[in-house]
């Protein structure tokens, strides 16, 4: 089982729904990210926190909203999002900018 | 421009061979190179990782190399086992939280 753990596994919304993405690791890593998979690309990064503060923000449109919460938890905030948004979205974690990536299952998202 | 190439795209082998999977990396400054497998609608998940003054190191059945001096990673996989089917991801760091992503190879292991 992968230690990041990502709720809800699976994502069905309309464009006119708000919902959110939920990721949580307790590994003590003091830097989260999520990332944009679509089928057979590589991940593409969206967003960095390291200790809390948003680190990184590639150029994402505001219907994404990330959130960190704390150290532990990272959440993603969904509204009036668009069919070419259905993707893979993966959470991953490290303890710093140069140690490995832990990734979460993701959540699978449908934009209907 | 950083960028990670990977080939072949895809592979289809036998079960019980081996196989090897290629990484070319142009990326500055260097800081390490993974390999993650990923399996279909799962998130990847690390075998290796290596800096700049390794060469080999092994993990199991799966064996990374590195030469710096041309920029070139492998994987090499012994005795294949049908869960190896899966996607290969080439990823390396520059130094900062931005990490690139290989495209990957999907291989295929047939019984």
């Amino acid at each position: 089982d992968t230690e990041v753990t990502q709720t809800p596994k699976h994502l069905v919304m309309g464009m006119t729904n708000k919902k959110s993405l939920k990721c949580e690791q307790h590994m003590g890593h003091r830097a989260m990210y999520w990332y944009k998979q679509k089928a057979k690309k590589p991940p593409e990064l969206m967003f960095v926190y390291s200790y809390e503060k948003l680190s990184i923000n590639e150029s994402v449109p505001s219907r994404f909203s990330p959130e960190c919460p704390n150290s532990s938890l990272l959440n993603l905030h969904l509204h009036a999002l668009q069919p070419e948004d259905s993707a893979l979205y993966l959470c991953a974690s490290s303890q710093d900018r140069n140690s490995p990536l832990h990734f979460g299952n993701g959540t699978r998202l449908t934009v209907t | 421009k950083n960028q990670v190439e990977q080939s072949p795209q895809s592979l289809i082998i036998l079960e019980g061979k081996n196989c090897t999977l290629q990484c070319n990396y142009t990326v500055s400054p260097f800081s390490n190179l993974r390999w993650y497998k990923q399996d279909t609608g799962r998130g990847p998940v690390s075998l290796t990782i290596m800096t700049f003054s390794e060469n080999t190191k092994s993990n199991g059945r799966y064996t990374a190399t590195l030469d710096a001096d041309t920029k070139q990673s492998s994987l090499h996989i012994t005795a294949s086992q049908l869960s190896d089917s899966a996607s290969y991801i080439c990823v390396v760091k520059n130094g900062g939280f931005k990490t690139i992503f290989g495209a990957g190879t999907r291989l295929f292991v047939k019984a």
